[in-house]
């Protein structure tokens, strides 16, 4: 079975940084491009960001380009969002999802339960 | 950048009813979409891909259509489980406006 499961959520102050993981089993996590969606309380989805298999490529969305960093670890089967300069518009529940990607871009087939970042200004 | 727009915002329903819900993108993505289902308080669930695959284990009352700029979801004999919000999403590009606002198909 397929598991993701994001930790490193919580209260941070505007201006702060704080880092998420997401830990995956189930699957050959070094085989699949893996993608952070965000959803702000009531809101939509909004993408955030792509990694590759071998972190060769690497996209962001223009609202957290130069301030989110996304990487990746294959031996511990471990995605990361390190997050700085923290707005309040940054609260969201984040997500981690497995990607499926066919031409330009990705679909997602497995999705975490999520976890909430609440920045306080 | 590619927008995807979705309408209705918001339908009201009944259990077994037929409902059908619409996705544009601003310009052609051939069928490079997916639906997705979100209870509350839960993660999205992928539906369907490339506009009218029906991903593994999605039950058939869910269907989908579509090509280019239009496309739709339909979902047929609505069960208890379906009053939860509805997604598409363009994977022909990454970009902030990949997923569409959203449906929220409620209870009449």
């Amino acid at each position: 079975e397929v598991l993701l499961v994001e930790s490193g959520g919580g209260l941070v102050k505007s201006g702060g940084s704080l880092r998420l993981s997401c830990a995956a089993s189930g699957f050959a996590f070094s085989t699949y491009g893996m993608n952070w969606v965000r959803q702000a309380p009531g809101k939509g989805l909004e993408w955030v960001s792509f990694i590759s298999t071998s972190s060769t490529y690497i996209y962001y969305a223009e609202s957290v380009k130069g301030r989110f960093t996304i990487s990746r670890d294959n031996a511990k089967n471990s995605l990361y969002l390190q997050m700085s300069s923290l707005r309040a518009d940054d609260t969201a529940v984040y997500y981690c999802a497995r990607g499926l990607t066919i031409v330009g871009a990705a679909y997602f087939d497995h999705w975490g339960q999520g976890s909430l970042v609440t920045v306080s200004s | 950048d590619l927008q995807m727009t979705q309408s209705p915002s918001t339908l009201s329903a009944s259990v077994g009813d037929r409902v059908t819900i619409t996705c544009r993108a601003s310009h052609s993505i051939s069928s490079w979409l997916a639906w997705y289902r979100q209870e509350p308080g839960k993660a999205p669930k992928l539906l369907i891909h490339k506009a009218s695959i029906l991903a593994d284990g999605v039950p058939p009352r869910f269907s989908g259509s579509g090509s280019g700029t239009e496309f739709t979801l339909t979902i047929s004999g609505l069960q208890p489980d379906d009053f939860a919000t509805y997604y598409c999403q363009q994977y022909n590009t990454y970009s902030s406006g990949m997923f569409g606002q959203g449906s929220k198909v409620e209870l009449k």
